[in-house]
């Protein structure tokens, strides 16, 4: 089985800072990794797609990148309604479909 | 405008089946593009995906949940339906039903989500 690592759990930011997620993959998965954002009380909801693709209407301060095991989410210039969790879900063979573990991003 | 919606019992005993239906409106559940997804949530805690079906019935499972869940589909009444038998404590989940894109593999649409409690 193909194990996701995402880290931080936790990230305390201000209003206007880089924040970056990384999720890591046991083996490599290609580009088949998406992120999510997720709200207290809401479904997630899809960013990021195959790695880098900007969901359509997803402001451009989001982005994606990496390939084959270690995969970053980025966010450039973070405001008030991206305090969230973050998710990354894997695609692989089987085929199966794995989430990180989330990371909560806080305010500081 | 796609819409997904879970329905089902909110209250489960331990042991029985926990069992779901997805209702899919504004598109069709038997498109070739897609896979239909359950996904949970218990309570603080992060996402499991659980199993996805194509509309022609075959089925994909979570290894770890494969022996208690099964997952159709009724493409007459663009549905699809979970059930999870044996429950325990440890199921008690926001469960999720989400469209998932066959080819580039995420979910794109996804319920509002359903709270299911087991507990006697």
């Amino acid at each position: 089985d193909i194990h996701v690592t995402q880290s931080p759990s936790t990230l305390s930011a201000s209003v206007g800072d880089r924040v970056t997620i990384t999720c890591r993959a046991s083996q490599s998965i290609g580009s088949w990794l998406a992120w999510y954002q997720q709200k207290p009380g809401k479904a997630p909801k899809l960013l990021i797609y195959k790695a880098s693709n900007l969901e359509y209407g997803v402001p451009s301060r989001f982005s994606g990148s990496g390939s084959g095991t270690e995969f970053t989410l980025t966010i450039s210039s973070l405001q008030p309604d991206d305090f969230a969790t973050y998710y990354c879900q894997q695609y692989s063979s089987y085929p199966t479909w794995t989430f990180g573990q989330g990371t909560k991003v806080e305010i500081k | 405008q796609l819409q997904l919606q879970e329905s089902g019992p909110g209250l489960v005993k331990p042991s029985e089946t926990l069992s779901l239906t997805c209702s899919v409106s504004g598109g069709s559940i038997s498109s070739e593009s897609y896979y239909w997804a359950w996904i949970r949530q218990p309570p603080g805690k992060g996402l499991e995906w659980i199993g996805s079906i194509y509309y022609s019935g075959s089925t994909y499972y979570n290894p770890s949940l494969k022996s208690r869940v099964t997952i159709s589909v009724d493409t007459s009444k663009n549905q699809f339906s979970l059930k999870v038998s044996s429950v325990a404590a440890t199921d008690t989940a926001v469960y999720y039903c989400a469209r998932l894109d066959r080819f580039l593999h995420y979910l794109d649409y996804w319920g509002q989500g359903t709270l299911v409690t087991v507990s006697s």
